[in-house]
């Protein structure tokens, strides 16, 4: 299984709103509604953010939100703040209960 | 609420073995709510699913890793491990261990990582 593809980086100023897309196939993100987000700072583990595409787990604040069209799925974090500088991955059920992870984004804020 | 920590040593020799161990407090490894997992993260690099095991003893391997990973779990001591074989330079990674949600598929909660360099 190849890994899901995703920009290298993206970039916005606070207050702004950035996007991160996720690239799949119709055997991961465009076949099952289980896509997930995860953010990770420096130094860190991975932090759940968004799953089942779109739904928020409590504590994780509403300017993060989650979408998904055929076979691409999208993170949009709103109302960017200094804190929300990271790497984003996404990640997809692949049947069989396999996961396969995409290749990460570095968001900036400026 | 769950939580997990592995443990294993920093530094395994070329053509080695490497052992590692998520102990899981909080919970129970014998739930049915939960898939136990690892995933790894070359240093600089992205997240990479090595595989999960299920309370019902099937477990589930990432098809483009050769068949080098095992994981198995002590359920007396709530624990489960990974074994790696004949590792590599390749294999210089942090390994997670987490748990994939039987509900929503989600990786919900993640030990802190154990950095293991393959060093002669």
């Amino acid at each position: 299984q190849s890994a899901l593809t995703q920009p290298p980086s993206a970039t916005g100023s606070p207050g702004q709103s950035v996007t991160v897309s996720c690239t799949g196939t119709s055997s991961d993100v465009g076949g099952y509604n289980y896509v997930s987000w995860y953010q990770q700072h420096p130094g860190k583990a991975p932090k759940l953010m968004i799953y089942e595409v779109s739904k928020r787990p409590s504590g994780v604040p509403d300017r993060f939100s989650g979408s998904k069209s055929g076979n691409t799925a999208s993170l949009t974090v709103s109302g960017l703040q200094a804190e929300d500088e990271a790497d984003y991955y996404c990640s997809s059920y692949a049947g069989s209960i396999r996961s396969v992870f995409g290749s990460g984004t570095k968001v900036t804020v400026l | 609420q769950l939580q997990l920590q592995e443990s294993g040593p920093g530094l395994v020799k070329p053509s080695e073995t490497l052992s590692l161990t998520c102990t899981v407090s909080g919970g129970s490894i014998s739930s049915s709510s939960y898939y136990w997992g690892w995933i790894r993260q070359p240093p600089g690099k992205g997240l990479e699913w090595i595989g999960n095991f299920y309370y019902t003893g099937i477990t589930y391997y990432n098809p483009s890793l050769k068949s080098r990973f095992t994981i198995s779990v002590e359920t007396s001591k709530n624990q489960f491990s990974l074994r790696l074989t004949s590792v590599t330079a390749a294999d210089t990674a942090i390994y997670y261990c987490a748990t994939l949600a039987a509900a929503g598929l989600k990786f919900d909660y993640w030990g802190q990582g154990t950095l293991v360099t393959v060093s002669s």
